[in-house]
């Protein structure tokens, strides 16, 4: 059965850099886009992007171009975001999500980022 | 790309009926036939319920249902359950390989 799995919980100084793992099985990995959405406490799903797997293309949403890094690794079946320059407004819970044509079908647990000094 | 507009929240009693609007522009929801709704549960992942406007993934029952009109998209919640309150999203394609999420509604069975 398909499932992603992502790291684990992080806490994170402002400035810093945080990367978020998400790790697929169940399907071939390099045959479906992956996306990322943001989702700050009490508030909605915001899209961040997505990557190809096949040949790593990413294409990111303007509020965060320059901050957000995509990438892969397929010899592993996993995706990577990676947020710099984090502020205390970036505290939330980072989904990947599959997008099977134009939805996403199977979702990552979440990934809960906290920024705090 | 701004958001799509849902509102807030909505409510019924156990087996009313339920509609969520979803309204965006010619350019996102208007512009393509591919709206996809999500519920979700308080510390859940989303829940892909609806894709492509009315279509309903294996597993997902009946009772929910997709349409659009225009710049405006709707899930109804036929025969309300008290399982099914929680947040719902709407999505939708916005043209240049971007996505669009709304506002999110909370819906609440009295």
């Amino acid at each position: 059965q398909v499932q992603l799995v992502q790291s684990g919980a992080e806490v994170k100084k402002p400035g810093a850099s945080v990367k978020v793992s998400c790790k697929a099985s169940g399907y071939t990995f390099t045959g479906y886009h992956m996306h990322w959405l943001r989702q700050a406490p009490g508030q909605g799903l915001e899209w961040m992007g997505w990557i190809n797997p096949n040949n790593g293309a990413t294409n990111y949403a303007q509020n965060f171009r320059g901050r957000v890094t995509m990438t892969r690794d397929t010899s592993i079946s996993t995706a990577y975001m990676e947020l710099s320059r984090l502020r205390s407004d970036d505290t939330a819970v980072f989904y990947c999500a599959r997008l099977s044509s134009y939805y996403s079908d199977y979702w990552g647990q979440g990934t809960l980022v906290t920024v705090s000094s | 790309q701004s958001a799509l507009t849902q509102p807030r929240s909505v409510s019924g009693s156990p087996g009313q009926s339920v509609t969520i609007s979803c309204t965006g522009t010619s350019s996102d929801v208007g512009g393509y036939n591919f709206v996809s709704w999500y519920q979700q549960h308080p510390g859940k992942a989303p829940k892909l319920i609806i894709h492509d406007v009315n279509k309903r993934p294996s597993g997902v029952p009946e009772r929910f249902s997709g349409s659009k009109t225009g710049n405006s998209a709707s899930l109804t919640i036929s025969g309300l359950q008290a399982e099914d309150e929680a947040d719902f999203y709407c999505c939708s394609y916005a043209g240049n390989y971007v996505s669009v999420f709304g506002t999110g509604t909370k819906v609440t069975v009295l």
